[in-house]
């Protein structure tokens, strides 16, 4: 199985602060990684799908980058709306993988 | 607009079976295979199977084998997830969640899982 790493686990951070979020696979998944945001009591939300493209109605200050093995979600400047947990997921092969989460908190 | 409409929450004794149930409205799930999520309470979330195309079959997550069965009705657009020998360690909040952008001919996904049902939670207690 593909295993997904995230780094950090845990991000402090204020409100107009650029924010990066970095996702690693245990193998080559080409673009095929998602990323997901999640808040509390909520089902996740897709932001980003082949490692790059925006989901309609996301945010342009949300980017995803990355191929390969190494992957970074970035919000340019944060908003309230984005203190949240963060998730990347491969889709490359099966079992689908996700990785184990970022909280974007306030600093 | 596309929805996924679960079924309600659900309270089962250790070694029962739990059925959940996943509408897909205003899509056709032969277009849009279903893929199963859950998430314990406090923990990341857990991909728990969906459909292979190039297996033309359901795939389960290694730890699950044996114990989950995922169907689909494709007359009413509705999946189902059984889990059978609960545990507390299957207390989590189950999610169905697809991808609109799966292509059938070709057999390739596309976003990922971009619609999610509104989750599901079994609370497995004695």
């Amino acid at each position: 199985d593909i295993q997904m790493t995230q780094s950090p686990s845990t991000l402090s951070a204020s409100v107009g602060d650029r924010v990066t979020i970095s996702c690693r696979a245990s193998q080559n998944v080409d673009n095929w990684l998602a990323w997901y945001q999640q808040r509390p009591g909520r089902a996740p939300k897709l932001l980003i799908y082949k490692a790059s493209s925006l989901e309609s109605g996301v945010p342009s200050r949300v980017s995803g980058s990355g191929s390969g093995t190494e992957f970074t979600l970035t919000i340019s400047s944060l908003q309230p709306d984005d203190f949240a947990t963060y998730f990347c997921q491969q889709y490359n092969s099966f079992p689908w993988t996700f990785g184990q989460g970022t909280t974007v908190e306030v600093k | 607009q596309v929805q996924l409409i679960q079924s309600g929450a659900e309270v089962k004794k250790p070694g029962a079976s739990v059925r959940v149930s996943c509408e897909l409205s205003g899509y056709t799930l032969s277009q849009s295979p279903i893929h199963w999520v859950r998430q314990a309470p406090g923990k990341g979330l857990e991909w728990m199977g969906g459909f292979d195309p190039q297996d033309g079959d359901i795939v389960y997550t290694h730890n699950l084998q044996g114990r989950l069965i995922m169907t689909e009705d494709t007359s009413t657009d509705t999946a189902y997830m059984e889990l059978s020998g609960l545990t507390s360690e299957d207390t989590a909040v189950y999610y169905c969640a697809t991808d609109l952008g799966y292509s059938s001919p070709s057999g390739s996904y596309n976003y990922g899982l971009d619609v999610w049902g509104p989750g599901t939670s079994v609370t497995v207690s004695s």
